[in-house]
């Protein structure tokens, strides 16, 4: 039982660049959610999704997309990267929406 | 709004003497709180809840916490701290903004000493 897992594990991009996260969960949770974490502000929830097919905004949504297609994965992507983007990304999944969230190791992304 | 407070950046305990780690909420109706530690270059790992009942929460790895309503505070506590407890832990409040989130605090970094 793998859990969250995240890919990749770092990256760099140039300024106006685009590039996919990928967040897969092997729990069969309905709910799976995107967080990004920064210095001195614990973690913000960018977009979540309530079960396959569907998505939702959260608190820090301008800048994202996120796609549900299969259960199990759940992508963010960045169509023009910026360096206010520079963060680490967390994915997160729940069975529902009052259950405790289990998070993946993380993606550290750096825009320059 | 509904919010988390963390007062302390950085907690300093010597291994063996116990701790405390400190969470202030505000949230409109019954508050459900939660704490999550984060070891370094890893994700967050659930260590307890408080939604209902006992005001003394046990957890993982031997923490607890303890709900004190009218104090509005859910402080993470350990009898005796271990030098690998040092970590970033995390307070975290459900919050209802047409969806059940978890609005996070930013923080507060254990450190425990040999």
């Amino acid at each position: 039982n793998a859990g969250v897992t995240q890919t990749p594990k770092f990256r760099v991009l140039k300024t106006g660049q685009s590039m996919t996260l990928l967040c897969a969960q092997d729990m069969n949770h309905e709910y799976m959610y995107w967080y990004r974490q920064d210095p001195g502000m614990g973690l913000r929830l960018i977009h979540y999704s309530v079960g396959e097919g569907t998505t939702a905004k959260g608190e820090v949504p301008d800048g994202y997309n996120v796609s549900r297609l299969k259960k199990q994965n759940f992508l963010l992507g960045l169509e023009s990267a910026a360096p206010s983007q520079t963060s680490v990304y967390f994915c997160a999944s729940s069975p529902g929406q009052y259950n405790e969230q289990f998070f993946g190791p993380g993606t550290r992304l750096t825009v320059l | 709004a509904q919010s988390v407070a963390q007062p302390e950046d950085q907690v300093n305990v010597a291994e063996g003497n116990p701790l405390t780690v400190k969470c202030t909420y505000s949230v409109s109706g019954n508050p459900y709180l939660f704490w999550y530690v984060q070891y370094p270059n890893r994700g967050l790992q659930f260590l307890l809840k408080y939604i209902t009942g006992d005001n003394l929460v046990k957890g993982s790895y031997g923490f607890e916490a303890e709900f004190n309503k009218s104090q509005t505070s859910f402080h993470l506590k350990k009898p005796s701290a271990l030098v690998s407890d040092s970590a970033l832990y995390f307070c975290a409040v459900r919050a209802y903004t047409g969806f059940q989130k978890l609005v996070f605090g930013t923080g507060t970094r254990l450190l425990v000493s040999p």
